[in-house]
């Protein structure tokens, strides 16, 4: 069972460019990256997933290395609205194993 | 856009109670999940569902049981509410390969 490690929180100003890291050191073959956004009162919101070195999409980009040991989430140029806690999930195509980090709380001032 | 809907956003209920969650997704999706949230330790996976009728355990399934009778309908049961239960609970869905769609969650305290 792959366990994750984030920070636990992070600080950021408006308009950084802020990196959140996630080791996985028991990462398996057939194991996804996945990564999610929650505000308070709501349920996670899906961001970004990879397999391996990079992805970019609109919001975020994902990078892992070649051991995919861990994973780095960035999100270029911060806004107050990106206040939120990120996790990071890594589980397999046939979902026998899910395992969710405890979330990193980002914390976003002007 | 993905729906995922929970039947109640707050509940309270009796210790000793049978409490039933519900869950209902739009998207067709094979695979549905029920989550517990806790501050400090995340979000933990209690059951999924890979198909209708098709159930298996996550981390922590003591105390609750699920129903998949619909593809569509994945529910949570407490069989006997205690108070250790008293949590917030996300149901998820999603396919084969897919990222997973969430509802918004219920937030359930047993007094």
């Amino acid at each position: 069972l792959a366990k994750t490690t984030q920070p636990i929180s992070m600080d950021s100003y408006e308009g950084q460019e802020v990196n959140i890291t996630c080791s996985h050191n028991n990462i398996a073959t057939n194991d996804y990256i996945t990564w999610y956004q929650q505000f308070p009162s709501q349920g996670p919101r899906f961001i970004i997933q990879g397999y391996k070195t990079k992805v970019t999409n609109e919001v975020a980009s994902l990078f892992i290395p070649a051991d995919r040991k861990s994973s780095t989430l960035s999100l270029p140029r911060v806004s107050l609205s990106d206040t939120a806690v990120y996790y990071c999930l890594v589980g397999d195509e046939g979902y026998s194993t899910l395992t969710f980090g405890k979330g990193t709380m980002l914390l976003v001032s002007p | 856009d993905v729906k995922v809907t929970q039947s109640s956003r707050y509940l309270v209920k009796r210790t000793g109670e049978k409490v039933f969650l519900e869950c209902v997704q739009d998207m067709d999706h094979e695979n549905m999940f029920w989550y517990r949230q806790d501050p400090g330790l995340g979000l933990r996976l209690i059951y999924f569902s890979y198909d209708v009728k098709m159930k298996e355990k996550g981390d922590i399934p003591e105390g609750y049981s699920v129903s998949r009778e619909k593809k569509e309908r994945f529910s949570l049961i407490l069989e006997s509410a205690s108070t250790n239960q008293t949590s917030m609970y996300l149901c998820a869905s999603g396919g084969n390969n897919q990222p997973q769609h969430f509802g918004d969650g219920t937030r359930l305290s047993i007094l």
